[in-house]
């Protein structure tokens, strides 16, 4: 079955502005989590929606927030881009049977100039 | 502050060398992953340690759970340059998964 897809793949923005990223889950998986990768601090949990539900947020500021709509299809929005949000963003599905082994997407490369 | 720490940061072997990396944190975690991670890639799960003092093989590597469930190990015998990227290891704790912060592997021709 196919894998976790991540829109776009790659992104340029300026300072101050906003961005949507968009993942579509592994069919049949219900939980969608965010993660931010920079060389300085690693993997970084975001947040975790489950049945359009946000069950698990990690600790980053406001600007971040995410959705997930009754397909399990999710969005992060990050607002008023700051030059320290360049990263690579990565989406990852769960099975709904407890699980927390993640399946990954390739990741949206977002470099804020 | 990692909740798991990694090491070594990053290591150089040649091929047909053994390695270790180590995956260490004061906290108990229900289980432990391990991924790889390939340059412009996703991480991917290579396996899923439960029990304490569990130890999985997947081919050359062999993972081990630590008995108090606060840390693992992932051994490579004789690594091949496929064997080449940055693994990841993450403990889950109530349902939420915590990252160490990697460990580079290049393994030389």
């Amino acid at each position: 079955k196919a894998g976790v897809t991540q829109t776009p793949r790659y992104l340029i923005k300026t300072r101050g502005q906003q961005v949507t990223l968009s993942c579509s889950p592994i069919s049949g998986h219900r939980s969608v989590s965010w993660y931010q990768q920079t060389p300085g601090q690693g993997l970084q949990f975001l947040f975790e929606y489950f049945s359009e539900t946000q069950r698990n947020k990690g600790n980053f500021p406001g600007r971040f927030s995410g959705r997930q709509f009754s397909n399990s299809r999710s969005e992060m929005n990050v607002s008023t881009l700051e030059l320290g949000d360049s990263a690579l963003y990565l989406c990852a599905s769960s099975s709904s049977t407890g699980s927390t082994e993640a399946f990954f997407g390739q990741g949206t490369r977002l470099t804020v100039v | 502050t990692q909740l798991l720490e990694q090491s070594p940061q990053f290591l150089s072997i040649q091929e047909g060398e053994n390695l270790t990396v180590y995956c260490n944190s004061s906290s108990v975690f229900s289980s432990l992953q391990w991924y790889r991670q390939e340059p412009g890639e996703g991480p991917v799960l290579l396996v899923t340690v439960v029990t304490g003092g569990e130890v999985k093989k997947l081919k050359r590597l062999t993972f081990q759970f630590g008995d108090a469930r606060k840390d693992s190990s992932l051994h490579i015998t004789a690594a091949q340059p496929g064997d080449t990227g940055l693994y990841l290891c993450a403990g889950d704790r109530d349902y939420k998964l915590s990252f160490g912060a990697g460990t580079t592997v290049t393994v030389r021709a």
